[in-house]
């Protein structure tokens, strides 16, 4: 059972373009959505996250867009970069009684100059 | 910094094998992870553990097991490797979670790319 739903699997932007990632969520018990970045040959690292209380958040070129009715969030990346070339996991996460993260399949982003 | 080493970053087995695949933290985290990684499939999680001694079934644990013995330390064995387990390993860990204090951040490795001939 997939409880987070990420598309798409791969995308090409240009340099200075918008990327955009969606995903989809089924449990209700989530209280915490995180997009973890991977770069080639490294381990997944904490990019972005956020809490379902709020509807937006940014962190300079990065921002997280929350639907909680619609059980959707998105991944904006503005001014796409060559160096923001990586892999993407969304995720969701139920801080009662779990120890773990929910991850999507991934996106692959290359930004082509 | 965290920092979550893996002690082989590629290996390369015979069908058959038993692989032992070790993990390192050095933040006093109480729960680790054994994630697989396969293009396509995302991160699917083998095993954790939240405590010493302790072990979880995650969504794939055939032909895995995990050991604990030290908070630090958490290793994946594949007791006779495979073919269908060539696959790039990441073991993680984080803090233990507690509701509306801890966001369950992982701090991944670098990964161990195991290649079963």
């Amino acid at each position: 059972q997939q409880q987070v739903k990420q598309s798409p699997q791969s995308l090409i932007v240009q340099k200075g373009g918008i990327s955009i990632i969606n995903c989809a969520y089924e449990n209700t018990a989530f209280d915490y959505f995180p997009w973890y970045q991977q770069f080639p040959g490294k381990g997944p690292a904490l990019l972005i996250a956020i809490r379902p209380d709020v509807s937006e958040k940014k962190e300079g070129r990065f921002t997280i867009s929350f639907n909680k009715s619609a059980k959707q969030f998105s991944l904006h990346i503005m001014d796409s970069q060559p160096g923001d070339s990586a892999t993407y996991f969304c995720a969701g996460y139920s801080g009662a009684g779990s120890y773990q993260l929910t991850f999507g399949k991934g996106t692959k982003l290359s930004v082509i100059p | 910094d965290v920092k979550v080493t893996q002690s082989s970053r590629y290996l390369v087995k015979r069908t058959g094998e038993k692989v032992f695949l070790e993990c390192v933290q050095d933040m006093d985290h109480e729960n680790m992870f054994w994630y697989r990684q396969d293009p396509g499939l995302g991160l699917r999680l083998i095993y954790f553990s939240y405590d010493v001694k302790m072990k979880e079934k995650g969504d794939i644990p055939e032909g895995y097991s995990v050991s604990r013995e030290k908070k630090e330390r958490f290793s994946l064995i594949l007791e006779s490797a495979s073919t269908n387990q060539t696959s790039m390993y990441l073991c993680a860990s984080s803090l233990f979670a507690l509701a509306d204090t801890n966001t369950g951040e992982l701090f991944f490795g670098e990964g161990s790319r195991l290649t079963v001939l």
